[in-house]
């Protein structure tokens, strides 16, 4: 596609479930990362992929949280037992190369709300 | 821990207004410090910096870093209501060159162009 994708858009949940979050970044780029904007914050690095490499998952703020990559190119950002402070905006990002900042484009997000 | 603070947290300025925008740091192995407008949710990249007193600029947009005094700011001259976004400031940091560097991310800036 053109530009990085993102489903669902909005996401509303009861406290307790389980969620799922897809990325879909741009064909042929082989890093991509997770990210989370809370109400006021900046954003928050969860998770990064590079390639084949086992992901950087150092920002992933419980084991609730996990993120998987399947063929280098779709990724799937899980939380279990949803908690009423998970509730954000989650954002992906791809980029061509490894950790190239300035060549990262961001995904239109996931708005994640837990009741 | 990486730390990134921006200021003003926002600001309302009349259209043809010049404003200065915020940022400064304290990481641990520097590399870059980037600057993102955000409208609606997904971030775009404005500016990547890497050395001291080197102006960048695009149209109305400027920016500059100082390493010495670990801070950067971000000029519009000539405001217009499309520069009404939150402006994100991003610092590179850590990690080998090439390899596993972190962006830690400021809170962002509102900036609310009144016509």
């Amino acid at each position: 596609g053109a530009g990085v994708s993102q489903s669902p858009s909005n996401k509303v949940t009861e406290k307790g479930k389980d969620v799922e979050l897809r990325c879909d970044p741009i064909s042929g780029h082989t890093a991509l990362y997770w990210y989370r904007q809370s109400l006021g914050q900046g954003l928050e690095f969860l998770i990064y992929f590079q390639g084949n490499s086992a992901p950087d998952k150092s920002g992933l703020p419980s084991d609730r949280f996990s993120a998987e990559r399947t063929g280098g190119s779709v990724s799937t950002l899980t939380i279990q037992r949803t908690q009423q402070e998970d509730s954000a905006v989650y954002l992906c990002a791809s980029s061509p190369w490894r950790v190239s900042y300035n060549e990262q484009f961001f995904g239109p997000g996931t708005r994640l709300t837990v009741l | 821990e990486d730390k990134v603070v921006q200021s003003p947290l926002s600001l309302v300025v009349h259209e043809g207004d010049t404003v200065t925008l915020n940022c400064s740091y304290e990481v641990t192995n520097f590399r870059s410090l980037l600057w993102y407008k955000q409208e609606k949710k997904a971030p775009t990249f404005l500016f990547m910096l890497t050395s001291s007193g080197i102006e960048k600029k695009s149209g109305r947009l400027s920016s500059i870093l100082d390493k010495k005094e670990l801070f950067s700011i971000l000029n519009i001259t000539a405001t217009q209501t499309g520069d009404s976004a939150i402006y994100l400031c991003a610092v590179e940091a850590g990690g080998r060159t090439g390899a596993n560097s972190k962006l830690t991310f400021g809170k962002g800036i509102t900036l609310s162009v009144r016509p």
